[in-house]
């Protein structure tokens, strides 16, 4: 059973669109959820965290955490080609480690 | 703006050798960990280290790998004898504080390792 899964994409949007990003994981006592960027052969830089149900906006992001269903996601509003990366969803689990998934390539054309 | 910093940004080396990756993490921070992303693969958690001391460790980190902090600024990852399955890229990572969960991880660039 994976413990955090996404959809692989890629998620194609047109620029100045909302892009949906979702993300759901498996272990009920996870705390903590964050989403990363990573363009490619780069690191994984820290876009969100999230840590109680409901909405957390910052600039064009927003993080929407749904405990009782195991899901949380991202959007991205007003997207712009430089959005273009692979989003990863990672999940706290208390084991002193984040669990990644394996990430959604975003593609967004101008 | 602080950051986590990788050396070297790439290591060639040859299957059976020993390899060291140095990572200076941010400096008011406690929690380090190491994690590896194949290409093409997901990131995977290594091992974290707090207080001197290995926190939790994954099936990966097997005895062929090693942590320390040797000074008061470097965290290094040791690979003994490296296997052509080690390939991969290594990120270093470091959190502010040490009760966890709800510490954000900062990512450096990453080493890329190539075993031949």
């Amino acid at each position: 059973q994976k413990e955090v899964e996404q959809n692989s994409g890629p998620l194609s949007v047109p620029e100045g669109a909302i892009a949906s990003l979702n993300c759901t994981y498996s272990d009920r006592v996870s705390q903590s959820f964050f989403w990363y960027r990573q363009y490619s052969g780069k690191s994984p830089e820290l876009i969100m965290s999230i840590y109680s149900n409901g909405d957390k906006e910052d600039g064009r992001f927003t993080a929407q955490l749904n405990k009782a269903s195991q899901y949380v996601s991202l959007l991205i509003r007003d997207s712009q080609p430089s959005d273009s990366a692979t989003y990863l969803c990672a999940v706290w689990t208390g084991f002193q480690k984040l669990v990644f998934g394996t990430g959604t390539r975003l593609l967004v054309s101008p | 703006e602080p950051e986590v910093t990788q050396t070297p940004s790439h290591q060639v080396t040859q299957m059976g050798q020993e390899v060291i990756l140095r990572c200076v993490p941010i400096s008011n921070h406690l929690y380090f960990y190491w994690y590896r992303q194949i290409l093409g693969q997901k990131v995977e958690f290594l091992v974290s280290f707090y207080n001197n001391e290995i926190s939790e460790k994954s099936e990966i980190f097997d005895d062929q790998f090693s942590v320390e902090r040797p000074d008061g600024s470097n965290f290094t990852l040791k690979i003994r004898s490296t296997k052509l399955e080690d390939s991969a890229m290594y990120f270093c990572a470091s959190s502010p504080l040490p009760s966890g969960g709800a510490e954000e991880q900062y990512f450096g660039p990453g080493t890329r390792l190539t075993v031949t």
